[in-house]
């Protein structure tokens, strides 16, 4: 199975100020038609998922701008360009170019 | 609205059965791959089965590979979850999901929790 490694596990953030996390894939994510298939979703406390970001860089309608992801390959990113309290929660990114469709361990984001 | 609402988790034993619904509104049903995903407690995601719209194609992880089946019933817009051999490991909320491709899931349900334990 492909291994999705998240880093940091923990970010705790100041209000207003950028943060960033890391996504890395044991393999390549570019499937054999070209697209790569790599979200990313947010679970606030005592919510289901929620998709924020599809094929490394679409934002999902009614995603704040201030999401937005990056990367190829096997190493991707997803930046909050300003946090504000309702980004607090765990973000998750997933792949699935390769079955099974794999996730990686989760992102608490917390304000400091 | 778009929703999809699950049903049927509770306690059960290891060893034993239980069949999860999910009830989908909102949606073009019969024509999306649908899912299934679990979270145990406190802990990350993890995939466990999807299935095309005609029920032609159904993939599993390999943890319940055998002892789960995914179906769904297009006329009533409904997703289920048949597990049996019920393990403890599988305690998890149950959340039902549409794979619009990729598993790059758009919608979630709110989950159905499982109980396995003596």
């Amino acid at each position: 199975d492909v291994v999705m490694t998240q880093s940091p596990l923990s970010l705790p953030v100041t209000l207003g100020q950028p943060a960033s996390i890391s996504c890395r894939s044991s393999q390549s994510l570019v499937n054999s038609d070209g697209n790569t298939y790599l979200s990313w979703f947010q679970q606030r406390p005592g919510q289901s998922p929620r998709r924020l970001i599809y094929r490394v860089s679409n934002r999902d309608s009614g995603v704040p701008d201030r999401f937005s992801g990056s990367g190829s390959g096997t190493d991707f990113t997803l930046k909050i360009s300003r946090v504000e309290a309702e980004d607090v929660g765990v973000y998750y990114c997933m792949q699935g170019t390769h079955w099974p469709p794999t996730f990686g361990q989760g992102t608490k984001v917390e304000i400091k | 609205e778009v929703q999809l609402v699950e049903s049927g988790g509770g306690l059960v034993q290891p060893g034993g059965s239980l069949r999860l619904s999910c009830a989908a509104s909102g949606i073009t049903f019969s024509t999306s791959w649908m899912a299934w995903v679990r979270q145990a407690p406190g802990k990350g995601l993890e995939w466990v089965a999807n299935i095309n719209p005609d029920e032609t194609t159904e993939y599993y992880v390999d943890s319940v590979k055998g002892r789960f089946t995914i179906s769904r019933d297009n006329a009533k817009n409904s997703l289920f979850l048949q597990m049996s051999s019920l393990r403890v490991e599988d305690t998890a909320m149950y959340y039902c999901a549409r794979d619009p491709e990729y598993a790059a899931i758009d919608i979630w349900g709110q989950g159905t929790m499982v109980t396995v334990s003596s």
